[in-house]
């Protein structure tokens, strides 16, 4: 099967500057996740979907960042305004599991995202 | 206190070596755990799943005491191609999303 697709794989932006992400989960796959991972660290859950409704988004900066998830398939992720503190690996994650037991998660290769 | 935290690494071993990785967790509601594997510039990758009984895949063995809130990662006979950050996972909210430990680095040494 594909895997998760993303895209850009790499972005620069200057501080201040808005930016979105996009992500195509796994066929068939109805939980769709977005992390952030900061250089050092693991990676940190940003927002969670179920199909289109949104399950977590309790670490979501929303003064900054939104996502949606039209349709229940693709989804993008924008930051608006960025922050030089932003700057991080956006990765994008699917599971085709309600209950993820058997760890089932496929993440996308990620968007480098970097800030000056 | 961190939700997971895990050895801070780096760890520097030669081929062949037995190598151990430990990693808690505070959430002792906890259901699922996990062990992934995560190549330079690359995605995080399930490694194993952690079983209360301890479960074994090849030179890998991992280790859940649910009473300490402890989970542990053994690789036996190390390779180079082991290098890479393990990073320690636990499904704290059950049923929903995982909560990643921040890695630890292993470099395997010709």
């Amino acid at each position: 099967e594909a895997g998760v697709a993303q895209s850009p794989r790499y972005k620069i932006i200057e501080k201040r500057q808005s930016v979105a992400f996009w992500c195509n989960p796994i066929s068939g796959h109805a939980t769709l996740y977005w992390y952030q991972q900061i250089l050092g660290q693991g990676p940190k859950l940003l927002i969670q979907f179920q199909n289109n409704g949104v399950v977590d988004d309790s670490q979501l900066p929303k003064d900054r960042f939104s996502a949606e998830r039209l349709k229940g398939v693709d989804s993008t992720l924008k930051i608006q305004p960025a922050k030089l503190e932003d700057s991080a690996v956006y990765l994008c994650a699917s599971s085709s599991y309600d209950r993820i037991e058997g760890g089932g998660y496929t993440f996308g290769s990620g968007t480098r995202l970097t800030v000056v | 206190r961190k939700e997971v935290e895990q050895d801070p690494g780096p760890f520097n071993v030669p081929e062949g070596a037995t190598v151990a990785f430990n990693c808690t967790y505070s959430n002792s509601a906890s259901q699922s755990f996990f062990w992934y594997r995560q190549d330079c510039r690359k995605e995080p990758k399930l490694l194993m799943s952690v079983y209360s009984s301890g479960n074994e895949d090849g030179r890998f063995t991992a280790q859940l005491n649910r009473a300490s809130q402890y989970i542990s990662l053994l690789i036996r006979d190390s390779k180079l191609s082991d290098s890479a950050t393990y990073l320690c996972v636990v499904n704290t909210n059950y049923g929903q999303n995982f909560v990643f430990g921040p890695g630890t680095r292993l470099s395997v040494l010709p």
